[in-house]
């Protein structure tokens, strides 16, 4: 079994980037897919990149994924930051019939 | 349009069992898989295990592993999560949602609370 470690709290201005992070604690960050969902207070989560860097329909596309091998890790960017974005996020990946959820990160836009 | 619509909040008691339901429409629900989805109050998201309706093969998270069962009628294109029996510790909102890669489209969620 492996882990995703994510930062607990990330705070940023309106306007600004902000990347969030998601480190793999074992086997490689790029032979599975990474997914990122969003969740705000109340709701249930939603995908705001699937395989690694694909925006699902409706996503804007301030939000972007990527993977960097060397750091064996997944990373999450949100540009133009409006207070909509406050919310949580939490990266997700794999390994044979596993799925495990990053701890998730609390994204404060003030 | 794609739905994953719940079965409603419970309340139990310690040592009872309990079965929720997640009923899919818009789409073939035997094609694709369904995931279960543990947050504790406060918490983060956990998976639990993913069954596929077409021919109800299981998996289950290690965590979860005997301590939950999965199971699907596809003649009514539902899904369940059951406990034989409870503890307070299985406090949680549940969350189902259809599995590819990722979770696609996510159910309202069921809030289990079990108290004495």
């Amino acid at each position: 079994n492996f882990m995703l470690t994510q930062p607990h709290s990330v705070s940023e201005s309106p306007g600004k980037t902000v990347t969030i992070s998601c480190t793999r604690s074992s086997g490689s960050i790029a032979s599975n897919y990474v997914q990122w969902y969003q969740q705000r207070p109340g709701s249930a989560p939603t995908t705001v990149i699937y395989e690694d860097n694909q925006r699902p329909s409706g996503v804007p596309d301030r939000f972007s994924g990527s993977i960097d091998s060397s750091s064996n890790s997944a990373s999450l960017t949100i540009s133009g930051l409006k207070t909509e974005d406050e919310a949580d996020y939490y990266c997700q990946s794999y390994d044979s019939s596993n799925w495990v959820f990053g701890g998730g990160t609390k994204l404060t836009v003030l | 349009e794609v739905q994953l619509v719940q079965s409603g909040a419970e309340v139990k008691k310690p040592g009872e069992s309990l079965k929720i339901s997640c009923k899919g429409s818009g789409y073939s629900f035997t094609s694709y898989w369904i995931g279960w989805v543990r947050q504790m109050p406060g918490k983060g998201l956990e998976w639990m295990g993913i069954i596929y309706p077409g021919d109800s093969d299981t998996r289950y998270s290690p965590s979860f592993q005997g301590q939950v069962t999965i199971s699907a009628d596809k003649s009514i294109s539902t899904a369940y999560l059951q406990w034989s029996s409870l503890k307070a510790s299985d406090t949680a909102m549940y969350y189902c949602a259809r599995h590819l890669v990722a979770l696609d489209y996510w159910g309202q969620g069921t809030l289990v609370t079990v108290s004495s």
